[in-house]
């Protein structure tokens, strides 16, 4: 079946430091992939997203390549602020299946 | 739009009471799906349906149940709650099979 796998939190950076998160899959098919971020006391919202092969997903300075050889879709970003602290997952979807989860990762910027 | 909607936000339950968890969304999105939340353990789906009528389980069923009886709605029923009931809830909603999906905000149950 579909899964995901994500590197284990917490993650605690300085601000502007180079913020890696790796996520790598298996699935059937040609699934879609997500990152959704979760603040503090609420609701996930999708931070960047990618649907085929070697398209690169960007939004607020995140960024994630989906690369099909590796199975990979690394969420990177070049210099994070105490804003970007929240919780970020990992997802994909293929074909008419549940969206499916990574277990989370915490990030913990600190000025 | 209003995306997606839940209600109640907070509710506390007694053990065994049951109660209604609501969910809506006007996207006219084919698919939804329920979710719970706890510490440590990232997002598990309990039901989900791919369209009215048509409804099936996740990854953790058991102590509840969903209908679908329009394309909005989506309920989430719980027979006789748990302390293990005790989590967040999240609905989601998306349209097509690889679309994005979206969430709402999320209920806090406590079950005493």
């Amino acid at each position: 079946g579909n899964s995901v796998t994500q590197m284990e939190g917490p993650v605690t950076l300085s601000e502007e430091a180079f913020l890696t998160i790796n996520c790598t899959y298996t699935a059937t098919g040609y699934p879609s992939l997500f990152w959704y971020v979760q603040y503090p006391g609420e609701g996930l919202q999708l931070l960047l997203k990618a649907t085929k092969a070697d398209d690169k997903g960007s939004n607020k300075g995140f960024e994630a390549t989906y690369r099909k050889e590796t199975t990979s879709f690394h969420l990177e970003k070049g210099s994070v602020q105490v804003s970007d602290s929240a919780v970020y997952f990992c997802a994909l979807v293929s074909g008419n299946t549940p969206l499916v989860f990574g277990k989370g990762t915490r990030l913990s910027v600190i000025a | 739009n209003a995306g997606v909607t839940q209600t109640p936000k907070f509710q506390v339950l007694k053990t065994g009471q049951s109660m209604t968890l609501q969910c809506a969304q006007d996207m006219n999105h084919e698919y939804m799906s329920w979710y719970r939340q706890d510490p440590g353990m990232g997002l598990r789906l309990i039901h989900y349906s791919v369209g009215a009528g048509i409804t099936d389980q996740g990854e953790v069923p058991n102590g509840y149940n969903v209908s679908r009886s329009t394309t909005e709605d989506f309920p989430l029923r719980l027979l006789s709650a748990a302390p293990s009931q005790t989590s967040v809830y999240f609905c989601a909603s998306r349209g097509q099979s690889k679309e994005t999906q979206y969430f709402g905000p999320g209920t806090r149950l406590l079950v005493l």
